[in-house]
């Protein structure tokens, strides 16, 4: 069964501390997004990458960054949390090159809450 | 901007027929998504519109008017399980990341 897997459901963290949300595809997929999701905004882009090493600001990047050094893992850091960042975050994945409908899979989400 | 327009809530009945629409204003259209999502967990598909018509998958099915910027999810014979919010998605141009509506949270009732 392929999969989206994030490392960690719940994530409790203190203002100022660096966090690191990671996620792992085994689809082979060039293509993996982070998201944010808040009650009444829906889902937010916050990066993505077509390639290793290789990055794009979506709509949201400030506060953040990301790290891509292998296909399969995308991992989306917080330099220094903030309050303003408690939120759902959703990774996902796609590919080009299996046909037109290719939509993404998601991981299951990383509820992260910085008090 | 991108604009993606969903209703915010609906409510249905049981063994019903339940539409859920959404309208699009955008710079560019390589294609519509339906996801559906159950309260704490991640998006999973539900369907792709490309072309205008109809889309059936069983229960489900989709609709487009890329002339209209519309498109609705048609949900027939609503099971409980059904209940969840129902997000709509574009895809601007080739291999763009999609553009999320703020989704519609559906409720089924006995």
């Amino acid at each position: 069964d392929v999969k989206v897997t994030q490392s960690s459901r719940y994530l409790v963290k203190r203002t100022g501390e660096k966090v690191f949300l990671e996620c792992v595809q085994d689809m082979d997929h060039e293509n993996m997004f982070w998201y944010r999701q808040d009650p009444g905004l829906g889902l937010r882009l916050i990066y993505f990458s077509y390639d290793v090493k290789m990055k794009e600001k979506g709509d949201i990047p400030e506060g953040y960054s990301v790290s891509r050094e292998k296909k399969e893992r995308f991992s989306l850091i917080l330099e220094s949390a903030s309050t303003n960042q408690t939120s759902m975050y959703l990774c996902a994945s796609s590919s080009p090159n299996r046909g037109r409908n290719y939509g993404y899979t998601f991981g299951s989400g990383t509820r992260l809450t910085v008090v | 901007g991108q604009n993606i327009d969903q209703p915010t809530e609906m409510t249905a009945t049981e063994g019903a027929i339940v539409q859920i629409n959404c309208t699009y204003q955008t710079s560019g259209f390589n294609g519509l998504f339906w996801y559906q999502q159950h309260a704490g967990e991640a998006p999973t598909f539900l369907s792709y519109n490309v072309l205008d018509g109809l889309e059936e998958k069983g229960r489900f099915s989709s609709f487009l008017s890329r002339s209209k910027g519309y498109s609705y999810l048609l949900l027939k014979e609503l099971q409980m399980k059904d209940s969840a919010s129902y997000l709509c998605a574009v895809r601007l141009s080739g291999n763009t990341p999609l553009v999320f509506g703020k989704g519609t949270r559906l409720s089924v009732i006995a």
